[in-house]
Parts: C-alpha cells; structure tokens; sequence
C-alpha cells in the first residue's frame, strides 16, 4: 500500500534553534498533505493542510511564521519548527489524503529543552 | 462545525474480553467514518472505515456500524488480546463540505492484561 515515510522519528533540539520534519510519499505523488500536532492524552489537531505548488493553508491559531510548511514537489513536504521552545515540544505526524483514504507518517516526537 | 465525541480511557481489560469504545459524531453533511489504531511509538494506521450509514468496517476481529439515527460509530470487539493494547481513534471526513481533513477524537487508551 501507499507509505508516506517521516523522518526523524525523534529529535531534542535546545531552545531557540529550528527544527525540519520531512515526509516523503514513497510510491505515490501526494498532492496535498496534512500535518498534526498531537499533545500527550489528547486528539490530533489539524494544524495546516500543504498543497503541492502552493501556500499552506493553516487552521485558525497555528503561527504560520513559527511552523514553517513547505510542499515543492508532489514527493516531499516539510515542516520547520523555528525557535522552537519547550512548549513545541510534542508529537507532530503527517498525512497523505488517497482516493481510498489517508495514509499517515510514523510521526516525530520533538523535545525542545 | 463537525466533531468526534470518544469516551474516555483508559479501558482495562483482561484477555478475551469484550471491547466496546463508544464514538458518537456531530457534521453538517454526510460523513466517512473511520477507526485509527495508534500502537506505541508508532504513527496511525487505518482500522476500519463506513462510507455511508448502515455500512459496516470490520477489520482484524474489530466492527463498528455507521449509525446515522444515533450519529454513532461505536467500536467492538468480541474476545480482545495482548497485542490490541493501542490507542484509538474515531475521526470523521466531510468531503461534501469541500475539504477532505480528518477531525478526530480524543482517543481510547486499550490496555489489555493477559
């Protein structure tokens, strides 16, 4: 089936240093992708939706400066946490949307320290 | 606008147990329904899925129906084991709204002693 692979898997940063989390449609060309934030005990929050060759289109008090999206080919979208801080800390996990539904990343677990 | 009520974990349950996981949903238009299974330290993977209401998903012994009268897409399982100790989660996607974004639930912790 359709893999969307995310790299990395876990990474600690220290305050004020950014951080890039790519993921990668391995044998299919993904359109458009989504990218969730989920915090401990709690849903998936939609936090933007990336279009191949466009804006992201981010949901309503997701810092589009801070969680910078980019999505230049219809293989690989990206997500930059800039300046992170501790309160970034947390797990971010993409998706792809298929005519036959979604398949997601393995997600990355961020700690900001 | 749409959203997924789930009820709260975690559920504790012995081996070959019944599992029920409540989900109920609210949405303007009409929903796909969709149950994500999340295992430790890995991403989602899709359960099980109903397009329409009365359908059935069924997948790996788990079965939830698309009840529209009761807006309810409840999870089961008859004879739960070690290995179904997850996270899940019930979601929604309203395509006829336009957008095809998943809206999901808190999530039920599973844990499953043997």
């Amino acid at each position: 089936g359709a893999v969307v692979s995310q790299h990395p898997s876990r990474v600690i940063c220290k305050s004020g240093t950014s951080v890039k989390i790519e993921c990668r449609s391995l044998d299919f060309q993904a359109t458009t992708m989504f990218w969730y934030r989920q915090f401990p005990k709690k849903s998936l929050m939609l936090m933007a939706t990336s279009n191949e060759g466009s804006k992201a289109t981010y949901e309503q008090g997701v810092e589009k400066d801070k969680f910078l999206i980019n999505h230049a080919s219809l293989t690989l979208s990206t997500l930059t946490v800039t300046s992170a801080h501790p309160e970034d800390s947390s797990f971010y996990i993409c998706s792809a949307s298929l005519q036959e539904g979604y398949t997601f990343g393995s997600g990355t677990r961020l700690t900001v320290v | 606008g749409d959203s997924v009520t789930q009820m709260e974990g975690p559920v504790t349950l012995s081996e070959e147990a019944f599992l029920t996981i409540n989900c109920t949903y609210t949405a303007t238009g009409y929903p796909s329904l969709f149950w994500y299974v999340q295992y430790p330290g890995e991403g989602l993977q899709l359960l099980l899925k109903a397009t329409k209401a009365d359908d059935k998903g069924s997948n790996k012994g788990f079965e939830a129906t698309y009840r529209k009268e009761t807006t309810s897409f409840h999870l089961e399982k008859g004879s739960v084991q070690v290995s179904d100790s997850a996270v899940y989660f019930c979601a929604l996607s309203d395509q006829s709204v336009r957008t095809d974004k998943l809206i999901f639930g808190t999530g039920t912790r599973l844990q499953v002693f043997p």
